[in-house]
């Protein structure tokens, strides 16, 4: 059972547009969520992430916002560029899980077109 | 400044043959230790992870097994391997210490033939 869903697998966007990742999640349990961008053939990078008790973070050109009653968060990317063309992965966290691993989603594909 | 290193980068593999890759961490000490495979359109699948010496947790039954001989080393092996696990490997690491996220190596792309 999928705890982490990110049910699109690729998107598609114009450069200069804003490009929406979406994941959504069933373990109410969860209280912290991250972002990870990941190139081919390299290993994922952080990029975002929120803590439950917010409903928004902003880092310059990307926004994670968190919808904790529908177990939903999105990735903002504004405005979209050609590098931001990558796998993005949405991942999740129980509490005090410093020892626990975080649950991934299976990404989202995104295509910035110049 | 913590790195982690992982090697070797490719690999092609005949089935049946061993497997052994290698994970390290410098700049910290006592990480908490993971392996990750990405194949094709499955996004990334927790494999192995540790969070202390010989302390090795397995998340999905296979023909692989990891092992930490050393505080900052992970191994990921196999006796025989299959044509199914072909594969981007990741190792992982975190401090281990309550903090979240984890800091990716480069990857190992296996090939089986």
């Amino acid at each position: 059972d999928q705890q982490v869903k990110q049910n699109s697998p690729s998107l598609s966007v114009q450069e200069g547009r804003i490009s929406i990742l979406n994941c959504d999640y069933t373990n109410s349990m969860f209280d912290y969520f991250l972002w990870y961008k990941k190139y081919p053939a390299e290993g994922p990078t952080f990029l975002i992430s929120i803590s439950s008790i917010k409903d928004k973070n902003e880092d310059g050109r990307f926004t994670v916002f968190l919808n904790k009653s529908a177990k939903h968060l999105s990735l903002h990317i504004v405005p979209s560029q050609p590098g931001d063309s990558a796998v993005y992965f949405c991942a999740a966290s129980e509490p005090d899980s410093g020892n626990t691993p975080l649950v991934f989603g299976k990404g989202t594909r995104l295509s910035v077109i110049a | 400044s913590q790195t982690i290193h992982q090697w070797p980068a490719t690999l092609v593999q005949p089935v049946g043959s061993p497997l052994s890759l290698e994970c390290t961490v410098e700049g910290t000490s006592n990480p908490n230790l993971y392996w990750y495979r990405q194949a094709a359109g499955r996004g990334l699948q927790l494999l192995f992870y540790s969070v202390g010496i010989g302390q090795i947790s397995s998340e999905v039954p296979q023909n692989l097994s990891a092992s930490r001989p050393q505080d900052r080393q992970f191994i990921l092996s196999s006796k025989k391997l299959l044509l199914s696990d072909s594969g981007f490997y990741l190792c992982a690491w975190t401090p281990g210490s309550g903090l979240i996220g984890y800091t990716f190596g480069s990857g190992t792309r296996l090939t089986v033939v």
